[in-house]
């Protein structure tokens, strides 16, 4: 079946550090990744995606890009924010034709002034 | 538009007592979803939805039943609460349209004494 593994947290980082959240999945077919936000007492929301192999998802200085040879779909931030601080989400979905996500279990960032 | 929303936001329930949580999207999505959240466990989800009348289980069924008697609501219901069911919950939205971009709720946090 289909999986999603995140690099453990917390992560603790200062200010304007560089943020790498490893995620790398198993899935059958070409499914679309997915990384999602969740803010202190919010519910999820989608901070970018990528469709297909070497498609590069990007928003709010994030980004992400689909490694199909090494199942791949790391995070990355030049310089972090306190107002990052939040878990973020590693998903898929659309494998095998089953449009049911996958999640992974989270990673928390906490970022220091 | 409103998006996903969720009623109650908070609830405190006594063991074996009963109640329904009320999801609402205006989006015209066809995939309707319900998620528990607990610490170190990510999202797994409880059932969902791919159409008004259709439900099915997902991961963590038990204990829990779902009606989508309406395109735009999902209800998630607990016949006899237990204190294994404190969590927050959410529920979420997607159209096969989007690739699977799942639109999410604030959340309810239920606890269960």
């Amino acid at each position: 079946g289909n999986s999603v593994t995140q690099m453990e947290g917390p992560v603790t980082l200062s200010e304007e550090a560089f943020l790498t959240i490893n995620c790398t999945y198993t899935a059958t077919g070409y499914p679309s990744l997915f990384w999602y936000v969740q803010y202190p007492g919010e519910g999820l929301q989608l901070l970018l995606k990528a469709t297909k192999a070497d498609d590069k998802g990007s928003n709010k200085g994030f980004e992400a890009t689909y490694r199909k040879e090494t199942t791949s779909f790391h995070l990355e931030k030049g310089s972090v924010q306190v107002s990052d601080s939040a878990v973020y989400f590693c998903a898929l979905s659309g494998s095998g034709g089953s449009y049911i996500p996958t999640f992974g279990r989270g990673t928390s960032l906490i970022v220091h002034p | 538009n409103a998006g996903v929303t969720q009623t109650p936001k908070f609830r405190v329930l006594k063991t074996g007592q009963s109640m329904t949580l009320l999801c609402a999207q205006d989006m015209n999505h066809e995939y309707m979803y319900w998620y528990r959240q607990d610490p170190g466990m990510g999202l797994r989800l409880i059932h969902y939805s791919v159409g008004e009348g259709t439900t099915a289980k997902g991961e963590v069924p038990d204990g829990y039943n779902v009606s989508r008697l309406k395109k735009q609501n999902f209800l998630l219901g607990l016949e006899s609460a237990a204190p294994s069911q404190t969590s927050v919950y959410f529920c979420a939205s997607s159209s096969p349209t989007s690739r699977d971009e799942q639109f999410f709720g604030p959340g309810t946090r239920l606890t269960v004494l």
